[in-house]
């Protein structure tokens, strides 16, 4: 199974810039890379969704390097209810993904 | 719509015990999927269908079955519940057949089980 590695928590504060990596080094041709949010007691939720280079939607960034072998989503002036877990799945295998704290 | 739905929303069994969650979509989805989710251990993916009549399994299988009643639903059964059951449970649908590596989940609210 495909297998991604991002980092198991980060904190930040309001107002912040947020970037949070994802390293899939063994990523299929056919992968596209797909960044989901959840909040406790709620199902994840899809956020943004990208195959090369940059995507940008109302809520987030994508940037995707020319090998694709790591991704980062951009959480621009972040608040506290961005605080959540968010998860950069390949296919169907979602991993633990990172805990995103926001402090006032 | 109401996307991806699921019941129940809690149950608490007994082990040994058996149930069935059920899960439905009225996207026209094609593939669906259940997943189990337990503390610190993030998604891990069950079974699948990739489209109506057709089934596999995913990473945790044992312990548990399915059936792709029709397009819309996707049922999970555990047939003799055990204590390391206890997890949320979390069914998803994607629009196309065979889309896993492309296409994007919707979930359901998730089931919360409980196996004493």
């Amino acid at each position: 199974l495909a297998k991604t590695t991002q980092p198991i928590s980060m904190d930040s504060y309001e107002g912040q810039e947020v970037n949070i990596t994802c390293s899939h080094n063994n990523i299929a041709t056919n992968d596209y890379i797909t960044w989901y949010q959840q909040f406790p007691s709620q199902g994840p939720r899809f956020i943004i969704q990208g195959y090369k280079t940059k995507v940008t939607n109302e809520v987030a960034s994508l940037f995707i390097p020319a090998d694709r072998k790591s991704s980062t989503l951009s959480l621009p002036r972040v608040s506290l209810s961005d605080t959540a877990v968010y998860y950069c799945p390949l296919g169907l295998t979602f991993g633990k993904g990172t805990h995103l704290i926001i402090q006032p | 719509n109401a996307g991806v739905t699921q019941t129940p929303k809690f149950q608490v069994l007994k082990t040994g015990q058996s149930m069935t969650l059920q899960c439905a979509q009225d996207m026209n989805h094609n593939s669906m999927y259940w997943y189990r989710q337990d503390p610190g251990m993030g998604l891990r993916l069950i079974y699948y269908s990739a489209s109506e009549g057709t089934t596999d399994k995913g990473e945790v299988p044992n312990g548990y079955n399915v059936s792709r009643l029709n397009k819309r639903e996707f049922s999970l059964r555990l047939e003799s519940a055990a204590p390391s059951q206890t997890s949320v449970y979390f069914c998803a649908s994607s629009e196309r057949a065979g889309g896993l590596r492309t296409d994007t989940q919707y979930f359901g609210p998730g089931t919360r089980l409980t196996v004493l």
